[in-house]
């Protein structure tokens, strides 16, 4: 299919680690994002991997690709309350494509 | 540098009304964006521009006109407004020379169409 497919929502609890789903369509794609949008706010980069790499670790965030099976996810070590928001994923093709949204929310 | 700025941050229209929203972005950037927020539906592109005086439809350009007529501007107009209008639009913007292509976005403009 054309859509980027995501789970539409997690919840965790704090301190533990949340991993957000997403399933892409263009193997060609150059980038691939993760984006985190927070309440009545716009969206901010939260962190991206080039497509010939597998995996990305940045302080908490740990990214993981598949390229055979075009699969993306971001795992949120110790995820705090903080990390509540909406996790968009996006494949660069001409444009950006966005998945529809998951929604993590983190309880005490 | 205020980075990517959206004016107005709320408005009610009526239906059949007129408005445009206002996009500025300072970091001399040649692509500017215009998305849509629906609930369950992600974001979804209207129109785009790849440098000033060139615009582009997205995926849903229907019921929407954009301009850019100033390099650090890009305007989305609503010349007859509808209830399915209703939404929240954000404005994006890259460069070039960004090396991720990554996108920079507005905090958005909640529209409500009566």
């Amino acid at each position: 299919g054309e859509d980027v497919e995501q789970s539409l929502f997690l919840s965790v609890r704090e301190g533990d680690s949340s991993v957000i789903n997403c399933t892409y369509t263009d193997s060609s794609s150059t980038y691939l994002y993760w984006y985190k949008q927070e309440p009545g706010a716009g969206l901010q980069l939260l962190t991206y991997i080039f497509s010939n790499m597998d995996m990305k670790q940045d302080q908490r965030l740990t990214v993981l690709l598949n390229k055979k099976d075009k699969h993306l996810s971001l795992r949120i070590a110790d995820t705090q309350t903080g990390d509540s928001a909406i996790y968009f994923c996006a494949e660069k093709r001409s444009t950006l494509t966005f998945g529809k949204g998951t929604m993590l929310l983190v309880s005490p | 540098n205020a980075g990517v700025t959206q004016t107005p941050k709320f408005r009610v229209l009526k239906t059949g009304q007129s408005m445009t929203l206002l996009c500025a972005q300072d970091m001399n950037h040649e692509y500017m964006y215009w998305y849509r927020q629906d609930p369950g539906m992600g974001l979804r592109l209207i129109h785009y521009s790849v440098g000033e005086g060139t615009t582009a439809k997205g995926e849903v350009p229907d019921g929407y006109n954009v301009s850019r007529l100033k390099k650090q501007n890009f305007l989305l107009g609503l010349e007859s407004a509808a209830p399915s209008q209703t939404s929240v639009y954000f404005c994006a913007s890259t460069g070039v020379t960004t090396v991720t292509d990554t996108q920079y976005f507005g905090p958005g403009t909640r529209l409500t169409v009566l």
